[in-house]
């Protein structure tokens, strides 16, 4: 089936460590985004890319970083720079990129999300 | 940045009772989705919204996109235990930098008793 996989369901920090968050899409899909979630708080965007080896920062980028080594792949780094971590964590992508401007109001579709907490 | 004001927070009903929930922004968006989120899961969608004025219905759910596209509202009719879930609206520009992002309301907590 397709569908976007976050691994691991549950993470475990300790201070001063760098932890990754993996998120992996067989959709086929150009754009792919990663957000945070606090409890009674709408998603908030950390990073966003609209297509391979290219990501741009969202609105709480501080702390975070990603890469786009591949169009599946969208993986996340929760860094020590990154003071209050413990949140939900959701990767989503879309069917979308530079260019593709028939495509470009197709809905985001979800992970089911990695809980992060500190140790 | 651009906010959205969703509303309300939460609500208690009664099982078969209708609900109604609705999104504001003083920005204007292109595009209104609608997700459901359950606990420990990825949002779902619900019902994407692409056109002003635009009604559509997805079994006992509505959502209308508003018509100066500041606003939407989502509709459940007949609610049953499983629509209990925290509602998401997002709305979505399609100028410059901001072609690919969402804006997401604040969710409302519905909680439905049997």
């Amino acid at each position: 089936d397709g569908g976007i996989t976050q691994s691991p369901k549950y993470l475990f920090r300790k201070e001063g460590q760098n932890v990754t968050l993996s998120c992996e899409q067989n959709l086929n899909h150009d754009a792919m985004y990663w957000y945070r979630q606090d409890p009674g708080q709408g998603l908030r965007l950390i990073y966003y890319s609209q297509i391979v080896h290219d990501f741009q920062k969202g609105d709480i980028a501080e702390g975070y970083s990603v890469s786009r080594e591949k169009k599946e792949s969208f993986p996340l780094t929760v860094t020590s720079a990154q003071k209050n971590p413990t949140a939900f964590y959701l990767c989503a992508s879309s069917r979308e990129g530079q260019g593709s401007v028939s495509y470009s109001n197709q809905p985001q579709h979800f992970g089911d999300g990695t809980r992060l907490s500190i140790l | 940045g651009q906010q959205l004001n969703q509303s309300p927070q939460s609500m208690f009903i009664q099982e078969g009772e209708d609900v109604s929930m609705n999104c504001t922004s003083s920005s204007i968006f292109n595009t209104w989705l609608w997700y459901k989120q359950d606990p420990g899961e990825g949002p779902v969608l619900l019902i994407a919204l692409y056109k002003a004025g635009e009604l559509t219905s997805n079994g006992r759910l509505t959502a209308q996109f508003g018509i100066t596209r500041k606003d939407s509202f989502l509709n459940i009719s007949a609610s049953i235990p499983s629509d209990v879930g925290i509602y998401f609206c997002a709305g979505r520009t399609r100028s410059g930098g901001s072609n690919y992002k969402l804006t997401f309301g604040k969710g409302t907590l519905l909680t439905v008793n049997p």
